[in-house]
């Protein structure tokens, strides 16, 4: 059964210092999606891509955070530099698409940060 | 604005059912998501709801009122492996086009006691 992939699944950085998540959606899902999940929330959108185009990023503190989808496919999320607020559970998922039938998510199965 | 809301904490008695309640205030409403997420672990998909009624699925059941903002999803025969989190989310258009983006509840933690 096809997944999405991520790495790494755990990450622990010093404060300051740049990190980034690598996610591989299933095959043929258009759309990719970051999410934030701090512990005992729901997830919190980070940035929507739509193909390699970015249709959301309205959540994503553009300040020390950055996305890419260059060919569509697999996608980056960086930040840089580090702070202590955003140790959380970083979640991808993709869709076949956003129609009604297409756009049930399948998640990755997350990276771990803690920022210290 | 989005709001979605749904109880912290539930707890039940292994076989019993118990029903988790949803109730959301959003525009351009475009369907309701369960999702169920172990500890340490993944959401993954349970239902969707786009028009109001009930869908089933084995032990697990959805309902969707679109006038009222509401939703449940009731789990019958509970057994321990059901104890995780259950997430309500909603699907809405935003921008110009097709574009969609859920809205996540903070979750509903459901503790399963033999």
């Amino acid at each position: 059964e096809a997944e999405v992939a991520q790495s790494p699944r755990y990450k622990i950085t010093e404060k300051s210092q740049a990190v980034a998540f690598w996610c591989d959606p299933i095959s043929g899902h258009a759309t990719l999606y970051w999410y934030r999940q701090i512990l005992g929330q729901g997830p919190e959108l980070l940035v929507q891509f739509q193909d390699e185009s970015v249709v959301d990023d309205s959540q994503l503190p553009k300040d020390r955070f950055s996305a890419e989808r260059l060919k569509g496919v697999d996608s980056t999320l960086k930040i840089q530099p580090a702070e202590l607020g955003d140790s959380a559970m970083y979640l991808c998922a993709s869709s076949l698409g956003q129609g009604a039938l297409t756009y049930e998510q399948y998640f990755g199965p997350g990276t771990r940060l803690t920022v210290t | 604005g989005q709001n979605i809301d749904q109880p912290t904490e539930m707890t039940a008695t292994e076989g019993a059912i118990v029903q988790i309640n949803c109730t959301y205030q959003t525009s351009g409403f475009n369907g309701l998501f369960w999702y169920q997420q172990h500890a340490g672990e993944a959401p993954t998909f349970l239902s969707y709801n786009v028009l109001d009624g009930l869908e089933e699925k084995g032990r697990f059941s959805s309902f969707l009122s679109r006038s009222k903002g509401y939703s449940y999803l009731l789990l019958k025969e509970l057994q321990m492996k059901d104890s995780a989190s259950y997430l309500c989310a909603v699907s809405h258009h935003f921008g110009a086009g097709n574009n969609r983006k859920l809205i996540w509840g903070l979750g509903t933690s459901l503790a399963v006691n033999p």
